[in-house]
């Protein structure tokens, strides 16, 4: 199970931190996501933590936000900076399927951010 | 840019009936497709991977199908617990990006 946290209403330009925290058999030996969904949009893939501390962004928001994962604590968190409107959206952590996966096999329950 | 797009938009099926959902891709794809099913409520759920796998738990009447461009997720009897929003997705070898479908809505009538 993945469990998150965070997120919120938040004005234009500010910032949010959000977390995932999971069991060591859910996070260990997986590359982990963030996948958000604007209100009557698909799913938009943000960011993934890989291996070897590999980090990936989409291009809207490579260079506001940022993904932290700690091994010993089983987390993964969005710091999400300079928030806009369109960043308005359910966000769901997702663990792949080991380490170099094409797909998503669990997913946390989502957190709403706000951006208005 | 990569784009999956998917159709038709609204499926209304009743209990019992087929359904045939499509996910076109805008290039030949590099990796398999995988797609999901999201329900209200709920965190999207993994039903096929690699293509034609399906995951643990899901019935047999989860066909995923295609390849190239083309590629179709067949529910041979549709169930009450099938409605839902269905979306492909697949990941970009190149540049590492993940990609989802703009989704088929499943409604059971």
């Amino acid at each position: 199970q993945l469990l998150q946290s965070g997120g919120g209403l938040e004005q234009p330009g500010g910032s949010l931190r959000l977390s995932c925290v999971g069991s060591d058999l859910a996070f260990r030996n997986h590359a982990m996501s963030w996948v958000r969904q604007a209100p009557g949009k698909g799913p938009e893939w943000v960011s993934t933590f890989g291996n070897v501390r590999d980090t990936y962004y989409t291009a809207s928001v490579r260079g506001r936000f940022t993904v932290f994962r700690d091994y010993d604590k089983n987390t993964l968190d969005l710091q999400l900076n300079n928030l806009r409107v369109e960043d308005t959206a359910v966000y769901y952590c997702a663990r792949h399927d080991g380490w170099n996966s094409h797909y998503f096999d669990l997913w946390g329950q989502g957190t709403p951010v706000t951006v208005s | 840019e990569f784009v999956l797009t998917q159709s038709p938009a609204t499926l209304s099926l009743s209990p019992g009936e087929r359904a045939t959902l499509s996910c076109r891709a805008s290039q030949t794809v590099d990796t398999p497709l995988a797609w999901y099913q999201h329900r209200p409520g709920q965190p999207p759920r993994l039903l096929i991977y690699d293509g034609y796998n399906r995951a643990t738990g899901i019935p047999g009447r989860f066909v995923g199908r295609g390849s190239g461009t083309d590629f179709t997720l067949t529910i041979s009897s549709l169930g009450p617990d099938d409605s839902g929003v269905y979306y492909c997705q697949h990941r970009q070898l190149r540049g590492s990006s993940w990609t989802f479908g703009q989704g088929t809505k499943v409604e059971i009538k």
